[in-house]
């Protein structure tokens, strides 16, 4: 079956650079999310998308901004790199019918030099 | 405010038998989702069980179970006949009430789990 691809795997960034993940949901599913989950940390909510539409937002600083498109890939837009922003990122897509269980991708494990 | 309690940071369990791993949660909502993730060293999260708040029994998923026990809020995964590849983080996630939100995932701060052969 299909699953929730991200891309790249592994990023190394410096300092106030800016990075780009992408994100491509499952076939059919119509909410995607982004989590950041820091080192040894549990995974936190940046943000959400309902049918390419902006739908919550959670701990996602100012400096990162994200957008669904027609083909409901999404991106996550990070600019003025931090140490602090290290961290895996995942995106996660769903379905709004049956349980709403969220399918993770594999996530891009962001390093910030 | 939603919460999520995994008191056991690390646990320790021989291979092929059972474990639990404890999750507790607090919400005002009467309709909620709770959700088990396994997430192996390589970092990726696997979806393993969910319980729906007005789920009549226990759900289960092979090896899995959830003892679902609401009026104590708990919801508590068990595995049975340890496997060595069971060894991993285990999250318990609670879903945001629909009301509010597309329903992103609250997540406790997570067990490991270790099998020994």
């Amino acid at each position: 079956a299909a699953g929730v691809i991200q891309s790249p795997r592994h990023l190394i960034k410096e300092k106030r650079e800016t990075a780009t993940l992408k994100c491509y949901p499952i076939p059919r599913h119509d909410t995607v999310y982004w989590y950041q989950q820091g080192p040894g940390q549990d995974p936190q909510f940046l943000i959400s998308f309902y049918e390419k539409m902006q739908s919550d937002k959670g701990s996602i600083p100012d400096r990162f901004s994200a957008q669904q498109f027609s083909d409901y890939h999404s991106e996550l837009n990070m600019s003025s790199l931090e140490l602090g922003d290290s961290a895996l990122y995942f995106c996660a897509s769903r379905t709004l019918t049956g349980s709403g269980e969220q399918y993770f991708g594999p996530g891009t494990r962001l390093t910030v030099t | 405010a939603q919460k999520i309690t995994q008191t056991q940071p690390g646990m320790f369990v021989q291979e092929k038998e059972a474990v639990t791993l404890d999750c507790t949660y607090d919400t005002s909502d009467p309709s909620y989702g709770l959700f088990w993730y396994k997430q192996p060293s390589s970092g990726e999260m696997i979806f393993l069980i969910y319980q729906g708040s007005y789920d009549q029994q226990n759900a289960t998923e092979g090896r899995y179970s959830l003892n679902f026990q609401k009026a104590r809020k708990s919801a508590n995964l068990v595995i049975s006949a340890s496997q060595l590849g069971d060894s991993a983080m285990y999250f318990c996630a609670m879903r945001e009430p629909y009301g509010g939100s597309q329903g992103n995932l609250i997540f406790g701060k997570g067990t490991k789990l270790s099998v020994k052969p």
